[in-house]
């Protein structure tokens, strides 16, 4: 199975930050990966799918690049609603993985 | 507008089963791969099972394999979860989710395995 690892764990950061969370593939996926917002109760949202294309209806202050085993997710400027549990997944293999999460925390 | 809509947790006891629903509407259900993907109390996102459009493969995630049978029925819009020798492990949020690419998840459905 291919292993998602992000980092870091856990992030605290302020509104208006720029904030980078890193998604790193065991092997090469190529482009194939999604980033996913999570609320607690909630299901996860699609932000960001094919490493680097945003999801109808998601803010342009959220930006995804990297491809072969190196992936971030970029959020330009921290706003209110933004804070929440962010996961990666690849779809390369048809075992699909996710990261273990990443919560964004209000310092 | 796609909505997937979970049904059929609960609780129930190790060793027991208990069989999930997924009613879809709003896009083609027939031409779409479809997931059941699972998140313990507290925990991380774990993929369970896939099948694709016309149930030609069938995927499994190794800690459900052997237990789990998904499926599907095209005429009714449908996509089940088959969930034998449950385990207390197995206790989760159960969501369904059309390709994962896709972006549409139903709101999830709890299983609780508790004697």
């Amino acid at each position: 199975d291919i292993q998602m690892t992000q980092s870091p764990s856990s992030l605290s950061a302020s509104v208006g930050d720029r904030v980078t969370i890193t998604c790193r593939a065991s092997q090469s996926i190529s482009t194939y990966l999604n980033w996913y917002q999570q609320k607690p109760g909630k299901a996860p949202r699609l932000l960001i799918y094919a490493a680097s294309s945003l999801q109808s209806g998601v803010p342009s202050r959220f930006s995804g690049s990297g491809s072969g085993t190196d992936f971030t997710l970029t959020i330009s400027s921290l706003q209110p609603e933004d804070f929440a549990t962010y996961y990666c997944q690849q779809s390369y293999s048809t075992l699909p993985t996710f990261g273990q999460g990443t919560r964004l925390e209000i310092k | 507008e796609v909505q997937l809509v979970e049904s059929g947790g609960g609780l129930v006891k190790p060793g027991g089963s208990l069989r999930l629903s997924c009613a879809a509407s709003g896009f083609t259900f027939s031409s779409h791969s479809m997931n059941w993907v699972r998140q313990a109390p507290g925990k991380g996102l774990e993929w369970v099972s896939s099948i694709t459009s016309s149930s030609s493969s069938i995927y499994y995630a190794d800690s459900v394999k052997g237990r789990f049978t998904i499926s599907r029925d095209n005429a009714k819009n449908s996509l089940y979860l088959q969930m034998n020798s449950l385990r207390a492990e197995d206790t989760a949020v159960y969501y369904c989710a059309r390709e994962l690419e896709a972006g549409d998840w139903g709101q999830g459905t709890l299983v609780t395995v508790s004697s």
